[in-house]
């Protein structure tokens, strides 16, 4: 079955530095990757998503990179926030989730 | 208002004794699923339902059971809890697979 890790699993940046999380799949059938932000007691939520016909999905300070050959996806956060301080998850259209990374954006 | 409603937030048992969260979305969504969240091991998935009467296993199923009669609803059963079903649980919702799962405000439960 699919086998989806995500690392690191804990990433603390300061203020201001970017942060990338990678998520490494299995299942080369996989064609939707999302990326959850759950903030302390309380659900994930969606932040952004791609899907495998494109490489690169960008929303203001976050963006979503696809490689499709080597079967991993990132997110990636420029200039974070004290606010972006969650646990990030991702997964595949497999449903299994990543173990999570929880980042810390000290001021 | 589109959401996926669980009750109850918290729930305090006993071993053995039989209990059922639940789980309703509002969205018409074919997709439904329950995880299972613990320190350092992320999102389990316990069952999930691609659709009205059809209901799959998926990593975690044992100790649970779930029902999709209607669409709408998605209970999960709890035949006879024991301790290490203490956890934090989420429903959650989608149009199917290749689209954004909607997650519960979630259901603490601690067994004893």
């Amino acid at each position: 079955g699919e086998n989806v890790e995500q690392h690191p699993s804990t990433l603390s940046v300061q203020e201001g530095d970017s942060a990338v999380i990678k998520c490494t799949y299995s299942d080369s059938a996989s064609n939707y990757f999302p990326w959850y932000k759950q903030e302390l007691g309380k659900r994930p939520q969606l932040i952004i998503d791609i899907r495998s016909n494109v490489g690169e999905k960008k929303d203001q300070r976050i963006a979503v990179t696809l490689n499709k050959t080597a079967k991993h996806f990132s997110l990636h956060i420029t200039e974070t926030q004290p606010e972006d301080s969650a646990v990030y998850f991702c997964h595949t259209d497999k449903l299994i989730f990543g173990t999570g990374t929880r980042l810390q954006v000290f001021p | 208002e589109a959401q996926v409603t669980q009750n109850p937030r918290y729930l305090i048992t006993v071993t053995g004794k039989k209990l059922t969260v639940t789980c309703s979305q509002n969205m018409n969504h074919e997709y439904m699923s329950w995880y299972r969240q613990d320190p350092g091991l992320g999102l389990r998935q316990i069952y999930y339902s691609m659709n009205v009467e059809v209901t799959d296993k998926g990593d975690v199923p044992e100790g649970y059971k779930v029902s999709r009669k209607e669409k709408r609803n998605f209970p999960l059963i709890l035949e006879s809890p024991s301790p290490n079903q203490t956890s934090l649980y989420f429903c959650a919702s989608s149009l199917n697979t290749r689209s954004p799962l909607h997650f519960g405000n979630g259901t603490r439960l601690t067994v004893t």
